[in-house]
């Protein structure tokens, strides 16, 4: 069975600092990874996404992931945060090769103070 | 290209009573999926349909909760009677099945369906 665990519930950053949203796995096949975030009142928008191929992955709006097996992990980042990233973090996990349901962790949510 | 549609947006009853909520996937998605989210939690499957053939409903309970795909196209998600735990976000979502040319995994999700259980 595939499950996520994201450490905490909530990150607070100052703008222009470093965001880091961590994220840790557990699959018994090669994992398909997914960060999505989540705005109030909307549904799920996918940020960025590792399958297969290199594991330092770019997504929208300046994110990036990077796929770490021996650690299991797929945090993500970003250099500088924005007051327009405040929303829910969201890691999913799905088994590649079997029937694509993804399994998401209980998301982080993201403050940014001015 | 339309994204996925869910209706009703809110919907608020009392407990006992029923509720269905809508879902219009993206155009030639085969796979459909509701998922519940309660507030502070990720998002949990209920149900995965390919076509209109039921993949995995393993965590759907099944003495309330009901769904259908009948034409493999739109989808129904039925709640009778509806117990104050059900109170939660409704997410519907699409994608290509695995190995089809263009798929990478990605689900593609609908605003919710908001359901308060008063």
């Amino acid at each position: 069975a595939q499950s996520v665990t994201q450490l905490g519930s909530h990150v607070s950053v100052s703008e222009g600092a470093l965001v880091l949203l961590r994220c840790n796995y557990s699959s018994s096949v090669p994992p398909y990874l997914f960060w999505y975030v989540q705005y109030p009142n909307q549904g799920l928008q996918l940020l960025l996404k590792y399958t297969t191929g290199a594991t330092l992955v770019k997504g929208i709006n300046g994110f990036e992931a990077e796929f770490k097996k021996s650690e299991t992990s797929f945090h993500l980042t970003k250099p500088s945060a924005h007051m327009s990233d405040a929303a829910e973090y969201f890691c999913a996990v799905s088994e590649a090769g079997a029937n694509s349901k993804l399994t998401f962790g209980k998301g982080i949510t993201l403050s940014v103070r001015p | 290209e339309a994204g996925v549609a869910q209706s009703p947006r809110y919907k608020i009853i009392e407990k006992r009573q029923s509720v269905a909520f809508w879902c219009n996937p993206i155009s030639g998605h085969a796979t459909l999926y509701w998922y519940q989210q309660i507030l502070g939690q990720g998002p949990k499957l209920l149900i995965q349909f390919q076509n209109n053939g039921v993949v995995d409903d393993s965590q759907l309970p099944k003495d309330r909760f009901s769904a259908e795909r009948l034409k493999g196209v739109d989808s129904t998600l039925k709640i009778q009677p509806a117990k104050l735990e059900d109170s939660a976000v409704y997410l519907c979502a699409s994608s290509l099945p695995y190995g089809t040319s263009g798929s990478t995994g990605e689900l593609f999700f609908g605003e919710g369906s908001r359901l308060t259980v008063l």
